[in-house]
């Protein structure tokens, strides 16, 4: 099973590029969503989605869009890349239904803004 | 958000038990108890979460005080790929759950 795939794997900008990380799902999961981890540190949400066409932001939003056109796709774009946020970026995805369960996770794209 | 505390490290002996705690003193009534693991190099991983009642799973069990301020991660018999960071997190019951948050954890180094 393919779960929850996320690409690149690994990137490096220069500060002001701008570039897309891809997430995507094939379990039929409604919710999906984008966190961020920094060295020693846990993992801050970024944006998440319910749905297709509905998203909203988490507790690091700023710098970072989201859109959800289908169920299987978030993309999320860094419009113009900052050192800050030179991270290990997380896409996540859970059921539709009967929440609190499981968070699937892929495996990180790290990225490097130099 | 009801917060939690957890050590920041812990060390086990392969194939003993291991015990991860966790307090959560602010927990509220319909808050669930979740944990995931992260291994290195590699996104989280679900392991377990309750309510109330004391919980097991073929990974692990999941052993919560009665006045649910506190909860206990366990491992039967540790082995040296269950070394990772174990991450205990509190969310409310609700549609807006699927937000955790992920505090830093406990990093579980296995001796061999």
């Amino acid at each position: 099973n393919a779960g929850v795939t996320q690409t690149p794997k690994f990137q490096v900008l220069k500060t002001g590029q701008s570039m897309t990380l891809q997430c995507a799902q094939d379990m039929n999961h409604e919710y999906m969503s984008w966190y961020r981890q920094d060295p020693g540190m846990g993992l801050r949400l970024i944006h998440y989605s319910v749905g297709a066409g509905i998203t909203d932001q988490g507790e690091v939003p700023n710098g970072y869009n989201v859109s959800r056109s289908t169920t299987e796709d978030f993309p999320l774009r860094l419009l113009s890349a900052a050192p800050s946020q030179t991270s290990v970026y997380f896409c996540a995805s859970s059921y539709p239904q009967g929440f609190p369960g499981e968070l699937f996770f892929g495996e990180g794209s790290r990225l490097t803004v130099l | 958000d009801a917060k939690t505390t957890q050590p920041n490290s812990m060390e086990s002996n392969e194939e003993e038990p291991v015990h991860l705690p966790c307090n959560h003193s602010t927990i509220s009534g319909t808050d669930y108890i979740h944990w995931y693991r992260q291994l290195p190099s590699q996104g989280p991983e679900y392991v377990i979460h309750g309510l109330t009642s004391n919980v097991n799973n073929r990974m692990a069990s999941l052993a919560i005080a009665e006045d649910r301020k506190s909860s206990t991660l366990i491992l039967h018999r540790a082995t040296l790929r269950d070394a990772a960071v174990y991450y205990c997190i509190l969310s409310p019951g609700s549609g807006s759950a699927r937000q955790l948050t992920f505090g830093s954890g406990t990093q579980l180094t296995v001796l061999p």
